[in-house]
């Protein structure tokens, strides 16, 4: 398995307040992603990295935000959590050919109240 | 820009027997990847089979393989003697080669397996 862990794996939270996850890797992959997965839409990208300091938006970045400050580390905050935000979020890492696999890590449950 | 349909929210085989789960998505470019992946309970997300839309031939691995007709932009997967283990979502993805490698997924079928 991809070395990819998220942190933390499950989390409640009340509307308001700001979320940071964390999205860790060992495998030295140049892109890294976040999605969101919901009911009836699948997964969703949320934003994504093509290298240090280097990100770029998906089809549903309103609310969110990332930094990636080392090639390993990639990370999510909403900066002030909706009911809306309330999802199962995935970390997925690549090398960046287009053929390549995305790896994904375990995901993380939030939930906003 | 592109777009992925699984228009079968569920589906249901018999151990052993043969199941096909649809995906079309639309899209103008001539060049670009299909992926199907597998999530089962557990939430993990696996690679099942990939697909280059340049190459005629339909990918396989293993029990899995491919019906990729690109003049209907449809990519249908075939799961041959079904097992238990198959019981999962399955998503398919669509990868431009042109923006950032990023998956644009379908909403997933649930397969349900019988013994």
């Amino acid at each position: 398995d991809a070395g990819i862990t998220q942190s933390p794996r499950h989390k409640v939270t009340e509307t308001g307040t700001p979320v940071t996850l964390r999205c860790h890797q060992t495998e030295n992959h140049r892109y890294m992603y976040w999605y969101r997965q919901d009911p009836g839409h699948g997964l969703r990208l949320i934003h994504y990295s093509y290298g240090v300091k280097d990100t770029d938006k998906g089809e549903v970045s309103d609310g969110y935000s990332v930094s990636r400050s080392k090639t390993e580390d990639f990370l999510l905050t909403l900066e002030s959590a909706t009911s809306s935000q309330t999802s199962v979020y995935f970390c997925a890492i690549s090398e960046g050919q287009p053929l390549d696999e995305q790896y994904f890590g375990p995901g993380t449950r939030l939930t906003v109240t | 820009a592109q777009t992925v349909t699984q228009s079968q929210p569920e589906m249901s085989v018999q151990e052993a027997e043969t199941v096909t789960l649809s995906c079309t998505y639309d899209t103008s470019e001539s060049d670009y990847y299909l992926f199907w992946y597998k999530q089962p309970p557990s939430r993990q997300m696996i690679l099942v089979i990939r697909q280059e839309a340049y190459k005629q031939q339909n990918a396989t691995e293993n029990r899995f393989s491919v019906n990729f007709q690109k003049a209907a932009k449809s990519f249908s997967l075939k799961i041959s003697d079904s097992q238990l283990g198959d019981a999962a979502m399955y998503f398919c993805a669509y990868r431009s080669v042109e923006y950032g490698n990023k998956l644009v997924f379908g909403a997933g079928t649930i397969l349900r397996v019988k013994s």
